[in-house]
């Protein structure tokens, strides 16, 4: 079946590292993203992807980094620089820049 | 004013009559408009998409956009308790640079 895959479901991260967020897709989706979500809150787009090798950044892109080195990945670091990083995060995917976007199932990250 | 507003609920609604919830946005030359399903915890899930004026029906969900009000609703008929969840709008805008999202509506069945 096609879909998108978040892991790891949880995560929780140490003061001062570094973590990254996997998302992989069998979709053969040009458009990639990441979200944020907060508890009550609406997704804050942290950076975007509409083809490999290129990325940008989106509404709350401090903190964090991506790349797209294969069309299927597009794996998300939450750095240290990121001082409130917990929360619900979401990659998503759609066959071109902002057409209908299909989820994964997110990762939840909280702070040791 | 928030660029996508919806009214955060929760809308409580008895089993089997017709839900209703509303989303404006602000920027008038938006284009693409799209409803989305979210259960405490877990994903969102893409509803309905509508482009055009008018009414779009889709089994038991209707989506109404107007874009002279600038807004866009969903009509749950026949509702279920399965259908409470926090219905997320989206909106894209006019450079479609970027997608929206509204804060959502908490929507409630009650048996």
């Amino acid at each position: 079946d096609g879909g998108i895959t978040q892991s790891p479901k949880y995560l929780f991260r140490k003061e001062g590292q570094n973590v990254t967020l996997s998302c992989e897709q069998n979709l053969n989706h040009d458009a990639m993203y990441w979200y944020r979500q907060d508890p009550g809150q609406g997704l804050r787009l942290i950076y975007y992807s509409q083809i490999v090798n290129d990325f940008q950044k989106g509404d709350i892109a401090e903190g964090y980094s991506v790349s797209r080195e294969k069309k299927e990945s597009f794996p998300l670091t939450v750095t240290s620089a990121q001082k409130n990083p917990t929360a619900f995060y979401l990659c998503a995917s759609s066959i071109e820049h902002f057409q209908p976007q299909h989820f994964g199932d997110g990762t939840r990250l909280s702070i040791l | 004013q928030k660029e996508v507003e919806q009214n955060s609920g929760p809308l409580s609604v008895p089993e089997g009559a017709i839900a209703s919830l509303n989303c404006t946005y602000s920027d008038r030359v938006s284009q693409s408009f799209f409803w989305y399903r979210q259960y405490s915890g877990k994903s969102p899930e893409l509803i309905m998409s509508i482009y055009s004026n008018g009414d779009k029906e889709d089994g038991r969900f209707t989506a109404q956009l107007n874009k002279a009000s600038q807004y866009v609703s969903l009509l749950i008929r026949d509702s279920q308790p399965s259908d409470s969840a926090t219905y997320l709008c989206a909106v894209v805008g006019s450079s479609a640079s970027k997608i929206i999202f509204g804060s959502g509506t908490r929507l409630s069945i009650r048996p």
